[in-house]
């Protein structure tokens, strides 16, 4: 089993805070790491898929960054708003192996306004 | 949207009582996955279909059977349902095509299931 882990579990950012949580994952056997963003009573919807090290990928105030050698990746949010609320999890790819991902945890994300 | 519809969207159900969950998608996407969402244990792989009749386990199959015979459909059935299966379940498809290495996938709206 691949441990995937998130922290912190749960946090709340005052809106217009900038904020940022942590990815963890084995760093050997690394092919692929995904970001979801994961509303209440919907479901989770793609941010970003990063695939080489020291990778930033950039969606509005959203971005991420990844680091393979050490095995994490950050998901940080500029100025916080509160359509932000939300889970954020992140999903490991292995190089060798299965057609399957595993996910960690993830971080709830409140705004509070 | 990914083309995916989950039926029923929601259930109530007695304990002991057999249960199908049906995902059905439009685009022709060789993978299908079925997930299960718990506080503290985010989602977590059920089984997953790479094939018509080609099935494999997840790391939480007990209790569960699916069943793909057509494409399209991949079913998920509780064969004697139990409290503890009381979940939000999410069918997700894996595209063809470049990022498919990469094993992005997509999700259906899922489905609450409540066992009493």
């Amino acid at each position: 089993i691949l441990n995937v882990e998130q922290s912190p579990q749960s946090l709340h950012v005052q809106e217009g805070d900038s904020t940022n949580f942590t990815c963890s994952f084995p760093s050997s056997n690394f092919y692929a790491l995904h970001w979801y963003r994961w509303e209440t009573a919907k479901s989770p919807e793609a941010l970003f898929v990063m695939t080489l090290n020291g990778d930033e990928k950039k969606k509005g105030r959203i971005s991420a960054t990844l680091n393979t050698k050490e095995g994490y990746s950050y998901l940080y949010i500029k100025g916080s708003q509160p359509e932000d609320s939300a889970t954020y999890l992140c999903a490991f790819k292995p190089r060798f192996g299965n057609e399957k991902l595993t996910f960690g945890t993830g971080t709830r994300l409140t705004i509070i306004p | 949207d990914a083309g995916i519809t989950q039926s029923p969207r929601h259930k109530v159900t007695e304990t002991g009582t057999p249960v199908t969950l049906r995902c059905h998608q439009t685009e022709n996407h060789r993978y299908m996955y079925w997930y299960r969402q718990d506080p503290g244990h985010g989602l977590r792989l059920i089984h997953y279909s790479y094939g018509v009749k080609d099935t494999d386990k997840g790391e939480v199959s007990d209790g569960y059977s699916v069943s793909r015979s057509k494409t399209e459909d991949f079913l998920l059935t509780l064969e004697s349902a139990t409290s503890s299966q009381t979940s939000v379940y999410f069918c997700a498809i894996k595209p063809s095509g470049v990022k498919s290495s990469y094993n992005e996938q997509f999700f259906g709206p899922g489905t609450r299931l409540t066992v009493l």
